[in-house]
C-alpha cells in the first residue's frame, strides 16, 4: 500500500477558479513534505517544502498547509491558469528518501 | 537556481541494444544522484541511488546488471539500459542533490525511452 495517497486523481476546473488537492501520508517520521508540479513528459519542479512544524508555505498563486497531527497536507491553487494543467505530485521525504503519491492531473479550461 | 540536465530527451532504440542516459548537475556538485522510472500516470519509482565514487544502491527488484549506473563525477551520472527490450520503454528521469543545498533535490528533465 503506497505510503502517500493523493485524492482527488483528476480534476478539471475552469480558469480563473480556485481548487484544492489533498495529501494523505503514513511515512512516519518524516523530515519534510513537497508538491511537485509535473507537466507531462516533463521532470517535476519543486512548488513548497514544509518540514514537519511548519504549518503553510506559499508559492505565488500554489499554497501548500501541513496538519503533521492528522498527517494530511494540501496544495491550494488561486486563480488557476491554463499553464496549471498538470499533474501535482506530494512527496514525503525521510532525508533524501522519497515516498511519491500517484499525483493529482489537474486540467485548467477556458 | 540549481539545473539539472538530462540528454537525450527520448531516444528509440532497437531490442536489444543499449542505451545511456546522462544526468549532470550544470551549476552545482551533485554528491548525490537518484533515478527513477516513471510509467504513464503513475508516479515515479526509484530505481537507484547513486553517490559519487561509489557503488549504485539499487531498490529491490531492479535489475542491477540491465540497469548500470555509473556516477563517475560531481556533475555527471549515467543510465545505462543493457539489453533493452520493448517493456523497458519507460520515462526516465534522474535528480540529484548538491552540498550545501540543504535538503533540496533537483529533477531532470526526464529522457523518454521507446524500444522497438
Amino acid at each position: 500500500k503506497n505510503q502517500v495517497e493523493q485524492s482527488p486523481q483528476s480534476l478539471i476546473i475552469l480558469e480563473g477558479k480556485n481548487c484544492t488537492l489533498q495529501c494523505n501520508y503514513t511515512v512516519s517520521p518524516f523530515s519534510n513534505l513537497r508538491w511537485y508540479k509535473q507537466d507531462t513528459g516533463r521532470g517535476p519542479v519543486s512548488l513548497t517544502i514544509m518540514t514537519f512544524s511548519e504549518n503553510t508555505k506559499s508559492n505565488g498563486r500554489y499554497t501548500a498547509t501541513l496538519d503533521a497531527d492528522t498527517k494530511q497536507s494540501s496544495l491550494h491553487i488561486t486563480a488557476s491558469q491554463l499553464s496549471d494543467s498538470a499533474s501535482y505530485i506530494c512527496v514525503v521525504a525521510l532525508y533524501y528518501k522519497l515516498s511519491f503519491g500517484a499525483g493529482t492531473t489537474v486540467t485548467v479550461r477556458a | 537556481g540549481a539545473v539539472v540536465s538530462q540528454h537525450p530527451s527520448w531516444v528509440i532504440c532497437k531490442s536489444g541494444t543499449s542505451v545511456k542516459i546522462e544526468c549532470r548537475s550544470l551549476d552545482f556538485q551533485a554528491t548525490t544522484m537518484f533515478w527513477y522510472r516513471q510509467f504513464p500516470k503513475q508516479s515515479l519509482m526509484l530505481m537507484a541511488t547513486s553517490n559519487e565514487g561509489s557503488k549504485a544502491t539499487y531498490e529491490q527488484g531492479v535489475e542491477k546488471d540491465k540497469f548500470l549506473i555509473n556516477h563517475a563525477s560531481l556533475t555527471l551520472s549515467t543510465l545505462t539500459v543493457t539489453s533493452a527490450h520493448p517493456e523497458d520503454s519507460s520515462f526516465y528521469i534522474c535528480s540529484a542533490r548538491g552540498r550545501g543545498y540543504g535538503n533540496t533535490i533537483y529533477f531532470g528533465e526526464g529522457s523518454w525511452l521507446t524500444v522497438v
